[in-house]
């Protein structure tokens, strides 16, 4: 079955570590996206991705971190810069260009205490 | 600017009833899209819906509904006969270029 692979579901981290984020898709979609959701809240961008190699700066992307050396894969890293990163990750792909909707990913949920 | 304003924070029906989830949008494009999502407490965002600009015709998928008027900037989402497993928070969002705008979502509790 085609779909977008988070991993792990939940996560903790003690303050003033890094941690990455996985998320791998088979949908063969070209454009990924990294978006924060906080209670209450819709959700905001942090990074995008039209293709392998590039990304770009969505909303929020300070205190964060991505790659895209595969066109299935597009890690987020959560430094210790970023001041509040206990929040709902979702990773997200599309079909590039148009109005092709996104997909979501089942999304991570970290903890930093 | 873009922006999605969903007003309703949490709507109470009990099951069979009818429910209207309203959305508002702002933008200064003439093209654009518009998505409905529905995010279950698992917290995965399902799509459910896309619409152009171009087009205003109203859609009906089963239960779910669609009024999209561009003269009222709304794009309200109306679930007949509601049932418990329509229980989740619902966003509304409006797509320029690459980047989605997302509503702060309405959360539906129906009770059986």
């Amino acid at each position: 079955d085609g779909g977008i692979t988070q991993s792990p579901k939940y996560l903790f981290r003690k303050e003033g570590q890094n941690v990455t984020l996985s998320c791998e898709q088979n949908l063969n979609h070209d454009a990924m996206y990294w978006y924060r959701q906080d209670p209450g809240q819709g959700l905001r961008l942090i990074y995008y991705s039209q293709i392998v190699n590039d990304f770009q700066k969505g909303d929020i992307a300070e205190g964060y971190s991505v790659s895209r050396e595969k066109k299935e894969s597009f890690p987020l890293t959560v430094t210790s810069a970023q001041k509040n990163p206990t929040a709902f990750y979702l990773c997200a792909s599309s079909i590039t260009g148009g109005s092709y909707e996104q997909y979501f990913g089942p999304g991570t949920r970290l903890t930093v205490t | 600017a873009q922006k999605v304003t969903q007003a309703q924070t949490e709507i109470s029906v009990v099951e069979k009833e009818d429910v209207t989830l309203d959305c508002v949008y702002e933008t200064r494009d003439t093209t654009y899209y518009l998505f409905w999502y529905k995010q279950p407490p698992s917290g995965e965002l399902v799509f459910l819906i896309r619409r152009n600009s171009f087009d205003e015709q109203n859609e009906i998928s089963g239960r779910y509904s669609w009024n999209f008027q561009k003269s009222t900037s709304s794009f309200n989402f109306t679930i007949t006969a509601s049932q418990v497993v329509d229980s989740a928070v619902y966003f509304c969002a409006l797509r320029s270029f690459q980047k989605l705008v997302f509503g702060t979502g309405t959360r539906l509790l129906v009770s059986p």
